[in-house]
């Protein structure tokens, strides 16, 4: 079983759209839990990071956590065309991220 | 502030041959970590360090070797590359606590030839 899992891509949605992006972990001990975006051919960017049970907000992105199903996901809203680009879930493991393959998301105009 | 900076930023090298990238860390920041990434993966974890001492190894072979200097910047070193060696390596710093997110530098993109 792979540490980190995400839903397979790519996911193409209509500018404007809700994308939602789910990743699951092996881990029940993981503590911090982390969204990146990665452009092509570029390195990951931090966006969002959750701790805790339930939602946290900023601007256009939720993300969502559910650790008793050792769940987390990250919505996109009103999505734009610069959203286009792979999101990689990872958990922290006390010194280690661990990463999900990512998933490819491609806003179409 | 300046990110984490990485150099070279690309490097072709031929089976077998020795290679080594540096990383300098965001001010402050006490923790590297080496990564490396292929093509259509997540990002595989090689090393952290931490305040100069070897904090955890991923699943890599003995030919890759880092360490951490007193300024906090870090090298990575790679013998004997192999191709399977070819992909983009990572080095991410954070500040203290685990609740700190990691920042990624812009890579070394390393082909082995």
């Amino acid at each position: 079983q792979k540490e980190v899992e995400q839903n397979s891509g790519p996911l193409s949605v209509p500018e404007g759209a809700i994308a939602s992006l789910n990743c699951t972990y092996s881990d029940r001990g993981s503590q911090s839990f982390f969204w990146y975006r990665q452009y092509s051919g570029k390195s990951p960017e931090l966006i969002m990071f959750i701790y805790s049970n339930g939602d946290k907000e900023d601007g256009r992105f939720t993300a969502q956590l559910n650790k008793a199903s050792q769940y987390v996901s990250l919505l996109i809203r009103d999505s734009q065309p610069s959203d286009s680009a792979t999101y990689l879930c990872a958990v922290d493991n006390d010194y280690k991220l661990s990463f999900g393959a990512g998933t490819t998301v491609t806003v179409r105009a | 502030d300046a990110g984490v900076t990485q150099s070279p930023t690309h490097l072709i090298k031929t089976r077998g041959q020795h290679v080594t990238l540096r990383c300098s860390p965001i001010s402050g920041h006490k923790s590297v970590s080496w990564y490396q990434q292929v093509l259509g993966q997540g990002p595989q974890f090689i090393f952290q360090y931490y305040e100069k001492e070897e904090r955890g190894r991923g699943n890599f072979p003995d030919r890759f070797s880092a360490r951490q200097f007193p300024n906090y910047s870090s090298e990575l070193n790679v013998n004997a590359l192999l191709l399977g060696d070819s992909a983009l390596y990572l080095c991410a710093s954070r500040r203290d606590s685990r609740r700190d997110g990691y920042t990624f530098g812009s890579g070394t993109r390393l082909t082995v030839v």
